[in-house]
């Protein structure tokens, strides 16, 4: 069974520009979730997606936003990209209807703003 | 949300018992208690999920006592290649959004 693939692994880009992250979920799995690890702030929750659904966001800025396709497919997008938006983008997919701990994470975009 | 405290770190040996504990003074009726284990560069890696007493499967063990106000995550016989962050999270309410908390997590080292 394939896992999460996220594309593309590796990203630079510079300030103000945009950036578009994919994630495919494990197959059947319908939840995905996106995170941002950075080493100031650790691991933090940006959104979650359930049948093209936001259901769940954390606190960040606008400039971040994501969606889902009715294949699972997930994507997320920043806008006016910040120095401090380098960070490992992590996806993780679930079944999504139970209890949400059991999640299993991509490898992760490594984004680097220049 | 519950809100989880390990410790920062913890060094080892190979072939010994490591347990790492997390409390989690405020944990609520509905939320399971899970562990991740995570590696440089990588995602983080499910290790085990549990409730309440004890759950155990091939890598790991996890001890939950009645209060449910902490738990242990035992690996029996670490290796080098244990050696890795872990993350105790609670939450993950049932039938609701799938939002994890990570904490700080505990940097094991493990030396031969």
């Amino acid at each position: 069974k394939a896992g999460v693939t996220q594309t593309p692994r590796y990203l630079i880009k510079t300030r103000g520009q945009q950036v578009t992250l994919s994630c495919s979920p494990i197959s059947g799995h319908r939840s995905v979730s996106w995170y941002q690890q950075t080493p100031g702030q650790g691991l933090q929750f940006l959104f979650e997606y359930f049948s093209e659904t936001q259901r769940n966001k954390g606190n960040f800025p606008g400039r971040f936003s994501g969606r889902q396709f009715s294949n699972s497919r997930s994507e997320m997008n920043v806008s006016t990209l910040e120095l401090g938006d380098s960070a490992l983008y992590l996806c993780a997919s679930s079944k999504g209807t139970s209890n949400g701990n059991e999640q299993f994470f991509g490898p992760g975009t490594r984004l680097t703003v220049l | 949300l519950a809100k989880t405290t390990q410790p920062i770190s913890m060094d080892s040996y190979e072939g010994q018992e490591v347990n790492i504990t997390c409390s989690h003074n405020n944990i609520a009726t509905n939320d399971y208690i899970t562990w991740y284990q995570q590696f440089p560069s990588q995602g983080p890696r499910f290790i085990i999920q549990g409730y309440k007493t004890k759950v155990t499967n091939e890598v790991a063990s996890l001890f939950i006592p009645a209060d449910r106000k902490s738990s242990t995550l035992s690996l029996p016989r670490v290796s080098l290649s244990d050696t890795a962050v872990y993350y105790c999270l609670v939450g993950g309410p049932v039938g609701g959004g799938n939002k994890l908390t990570f904490g700080t997590g505990t940097q094991l080292k493990v030396e031969l």
